[in-house]
């Protein structure tokens, strides 16, 4: 089993779709949790991090189960600029693993 | 001002070659990371440095090897170079305390290694 497994996409959503990506992690020592994001070619960069409380910065929403081990990301009113690959990362100190990633493709 | 550089951004080379790639942080972050993205994108960790010493060796081949002379610089030298190495390697650092990553991982633009 992976340690952090994502679904892979692509999703295919219009402008202005609510879109959600979950991803689960296997270690249940984790520590700390993150959404990134990477355009093509580019480096990844943070989206936000993830609480057991949920966190929302504007459009976007994370959410943090650590019963059941799940991370979501949750976005509303896609844009066109939201297309990129969509990265849940776990880190337990000093082991940062990346998920395959989940691509996203937003059309006009 | 970059905060994660590396050099170079593109490196073609033929098998057997040996290469470096370098890496600069200036966040003054503790702990730097050579990941490798492979043509599928996934994204794996092989190595992480705290302080100048190797904390993480994810199982990659000693063709591999990593140097610190500093907590700012982390550089990564490849031996013999085979076709499966073509990939796009990333460096990055971030800040632990207390064995907790608290902040992001500022990474580097990446290094496209071809091997031909």
């Amino acid at each position: 089993r992976k340690e952090v497994e994502q679904d892979p996409g692509p999703f295919n959503v219009p402008e202005g779709a609510t879109v959600a990506f979950n991803c689960t992690y296997s270690n249940s020592a984790s520590q700390s949790f993150f959404w990134y994001r990477q355009d093509c070619r580019k480096e990844p960069k943070l989206l936000m991090s993830v609480y057991s409380s949920g966190n929302e910065d504007g459009r976007f929403t994370a959410q943090l189960n650590r019963a059941s081990q799940y991370i979501s990301l949750l976005i509303r009113d896609s844009k066109l600029s939201d297309s990129a690959t969509y990265l849940c990362v776990v880190n337990k100190g000093f082991k940062t693993i990346f998920g395959a990633g989940t691509r996203l493709f937003v059309k006009a | 001002d970059t905060a994660v550089s590396q050099t170079p951004k593109y490196l073609v080379t033929q098998m057997g070659n040996d290469k470096s790639i370098k890496c600069e942080q200036n966040l003054g972050h503790d702990t730097m990371y050579w990941y490798k993205q492979d043509s599928k994108k996934f994204l794996k960790i092989m190595f992480s440095y705290n302080n100048k010493e190797l904390i993480i060796n994810e199982t990659v081949p000693n063709r591999f090897s990593p140097k610190s002379p500093d907590k700012a610089h982390l550089n990564l030298h490849i031996n013999s170079l085979e076709l499966g190495d073509s990939a796009v390697y990333f460096c990055a650092s971030s800040q632990v305390s207390g064995a907790v990553m608290n902040t992001e991982a500022f990474f580097g633009q990446g290094t496209r290694l071809t091997v031909v």
